[in-house]
């Protein structure tokens, strides 16, 4: 499709177990963006790529979350040993240059953990 | 980085009023942007702005970047149901990037039948 792309849309994990949450970006699009939304709130933000690289990874909230991507398109978000407060809707959104703030968003991945 | 205050935070109307909302920052940005997100889905952009001054519309949503470039409102006339969602708005600077993108807090519309 032409859209951003967001797998898997819905993923129940128990407590302890990791999980990966991947982000397929329009093509062509140089960057990409990981948000994370708790229910009925605000957006926020994770990590920001440029290309394959990561400039900003200020918003990761700890060490059990890291993100990739490779070949300058998808991207993996990755969260380990989960934690209950894990629990939200992780977006993806990826824009042509990164300048604009014109960014498009995927559908999110809603996670709860158990 | 910059913070950006979005006001109201809700907003409970009737089908056919009209809306405003709006957003302030400390800091001074080249673009203010509006999204809107649907239940369940991702958030869409609604307006782009570039310029201080500048009042764009699309359909029945109209918005304006502010003069001091630290502010802008987004109104929506003869509000319709499909109008119900969560509008963010998001200044970003020249500098591009994640910290140069900063999104408001939301404004959560419901419409009362």
């Amino acid at each position: 499709g032409a859209g951003v792309s967001q797998s898997p849309s819905n993923k129940v994990t128990e407590k302890g177990k990791d999980v990966e949450l991947r982000c397929d970006p329009i093509s062509g699009h140089t960057a990409l963006y990981w948000y994370r939304q708790s229910l009925g709130q605000g957006l926020e933000f994770l990590i920001y790529f440029q290309g394959n690289s990561a400039p900003d990874k200020s918003g990761l909230p700890s060490d059990r979350f890291s993100a990739e991507r490779t070949g300058g398109s998808v991207s993996t978000l990755t969260i380990q040993r989960t934690q209950q407060e894990d629990s939200a809707v992780y977006l993806c959104a990826s824009s042509f240059s990164g300048f604009t703030g014109e960014l498009f968003f995927g559908e999110g991945s809603r996670l709860t953990v158990l | 980085g910059q913070q950006l205050n979005q006001s109201p935070q809700s907003m409970f109307i009737q089908e056919g009023e009209d809306v405003s909302m709006n957003c302030t920052s400390s800091s001074i940005f080249n673009t203010w942007l509006w999204y809107k997100q649907d239940p369940g889905e991702g958030p869409v952009l609604l307006i782009a702005l570039y310029k201080a001054g500048e009042l764009t519309s699309n359909g029945r949503l109209t918005a304006q970047f502010g003069i001091t470039r630290k502010d802008s409102f987004l109104n929506i006339s003869a509000s319709i149901p499909s109008d119900v969602g969560i509008y963010f708005c998001a200044g970003q600077l020249s500098g591009g990037g994640a910290d140069g993108l900063t999104f408001g807090k939301g404004t959560h519309l419901i419409i009362q039948p």
